[in-house]
């Protein structure tokens, strides 16, 4: 009983550098989510999807892209890493079409740019 | 738009202590609402919700009750364990296909 899956668990990374989170879930659900959380900041939405080959902004989007080819993965993408997206990401998931459906987050990725 | 309001933390409180965390919100239409508990180096993980007014969610000793004529939804456990340490969050969404709102969650220290 996987659930949310997250890769990798710890990241480092240079300032200019490239990376992609991975998201999988094995739930068939529809809506796919990336949070990250800092501190004093809460939870801040980045980029969610309802469905395979769709997908809208949250919050913070900038310096993030999505792309959603599947029910199962929503990887996001670090096109040039700054030291402003040192943080905790997580990804969530939950059925759609159903009213009160809670999210399931996976454990998260701590990333550091240095 | 919507927004939920958490208390300020962090709290701190030995071992058999009541708990209250306090949540309000504002929401267009009429939303879930839901506390999530984040244990150290974890994912948030559902505590309890409630989908209509005057609701009760309850799981692991904790209780909220959905009151919408004060638009709150405040957290209560009536003697709290050095296990409760976590953080706390608060949170909203307003249809099945909507997004979910969060506050800003709070930290809980239970000292032996």
């Amino acid at each position: 009983n996987a659930g949310v899956t997250q890769t990798p668990k710890f990241q480092v990374l240079k300032t200019g550098q490239s990376m992609t989170l991975q998201c999988a879930q094995d739930m068939n659900h529809e809506y796919m989510s990336w949070y990250r959380q800092d501190p004093g900041m809460g939870l801040r939405l980045i980029h969610y999807s309802v469905g395979a080959g769709i997908t809208d902004q949250g919050e913070v989007p900038n310096g993030y892209n999505v792309s959603r080819s599947t029910t199962e993965d929503f990887p996001l993408r670090l096109l040039s890493a700054a030291p402003s997206q040192t943080s905790v990401y997580f990804c969530a998931s939950r059925l759609t079409g159903e009213y009160g459906s809670p999210l399931h987050f996976g454990n998260g990725t701590r990333l550091t740019v240095t | 738009g919507d927004s939920v309001t958490q208390m300020e933390g962090p709290v701190t409180l030995s071992e058999e202590a009541f708990l209250t965390i306090n949540c309000t919100y504002t929401a267009t239409g009429y939303p879930s609402l839901f506390w999530y508990v984040q244990y150290p180096g974890e994912g948030l993980q559902l505590l309890l919700k409630a989908t209509k007014a005057d609701d009760k969610g309850s799981n692991k000793g904790f209780e909220a009750t959905y009151r919408k004529e004060t638009t709150s939804f405040h957290l209560e456990k009536g003697s709290v364990q050095v296990s409760d340490s976590a953080v706390y969050f608060c949170a909203l969404n307003t249809g099945a296909n909507s997004k979910l709102t969060f506050g800003k969650g709070i930290t809980l220290s239970v000292r032996p």
